[in-house]
């Protein structure tokens, strides 16, 4: 079965400017997270979407927001980006519900920010 | 806070050699706990988990972890390493009830020489 996809792979955008990322899960999973990857902080979680609710959320600034349509897929906003967004945006799928499952992980989409 | 700490960030070996990487969580419930790989250019792959039962467990490509509870550990093992597992290792925690957020180690980069 298809992997989660994630669009697209590589954007460069210039300060100020605000960015959209897509993400479709895996079929039939419900839970969409996403993750910010840089060389300095690592994997930092920023939110997760469960039948379109945020469920969780980590320490962003409001500047990140994201949602989740009915078919489970989800975006996630950037506005008034910074040189310090610029870094590796990850999208993990998994079953969701109330048991803990593993989540996988898309190619992620590289955002520079110039 | 819930954290996960890798204790090697870098870790050079030659090929055939065992290989042993920390990782050490803290955490007030339950935990569930992976290791990730991370492959040059590719998305983060499972190579393998712990929910509950047996804490010696195995994944793919002839890995092994064993969850030490009294030592709030999770290790990850393999007894002859190959040039092709040279990747970026994270450790990550999930705590049951909390959803999907997932927290990561800070990853042990890890090169294989011939």
């Amino acid at each position: 079965k298809a992997g989660v996809t994630q669009t697209p792979r590589y954007l460069i955008k210039t300060r100020g400017q605000q960015v959209t990322l897509s993400c479709s899960p895996i079929s039939g999973h419900r839970s969409v997270s996403w993750y910010q990857q840089t060389p300095g902080q690592g994997l930092q979680f920023l939110f997760e979407y469960f039948s379109e609710t945020q469920r969780n959320k980590g320490n962003f600034p409001g500047r990140f927001s994201g949602r989740q349509f009915s078919n489970s897929r989800s975006e996630m906003n950037v506005s008034t980006l910074e040189l310090g967004d610029s870094a590796l945006y990850l999208c993990a799928s998994s079953l969701g519900g109330t048991r803990p499952t593993e989540a996988f992980f898309g190619q992620g989409t590289r955002l520079t920010v110039v | 806070a819930q954290s996960v700490s890798q204790h090697n960030h870098h870790v050079i070996l030659s090929e055939a050699a065992s290989l042993e990487l920390g990782c050490n969580y803290s955490y007030g419930g339950t935990v569930n706990l992976f290791w990730y790989v991370q492959y040059p250019g590719q998305h983060l792959q499972l190579l393998l988990k712990y929910f509950s039962g047996d804490p010696l467990v195995k994944g793919i490509k002839g890995f092994e972890a064993e969850f030490i509870k009294s030592k709030f550990s999770f290790n990850l093992r393999k007894p002859s390493v190959q040039w092709s597992d040279t990747a970026e290792y994270f450790c990550a925690a999930l705590l049951t009830g909390g959803g999907n957020k997932l927290t990561f180690g800070t990853g042990t980069q890890l090169k294989v020489e011939l």
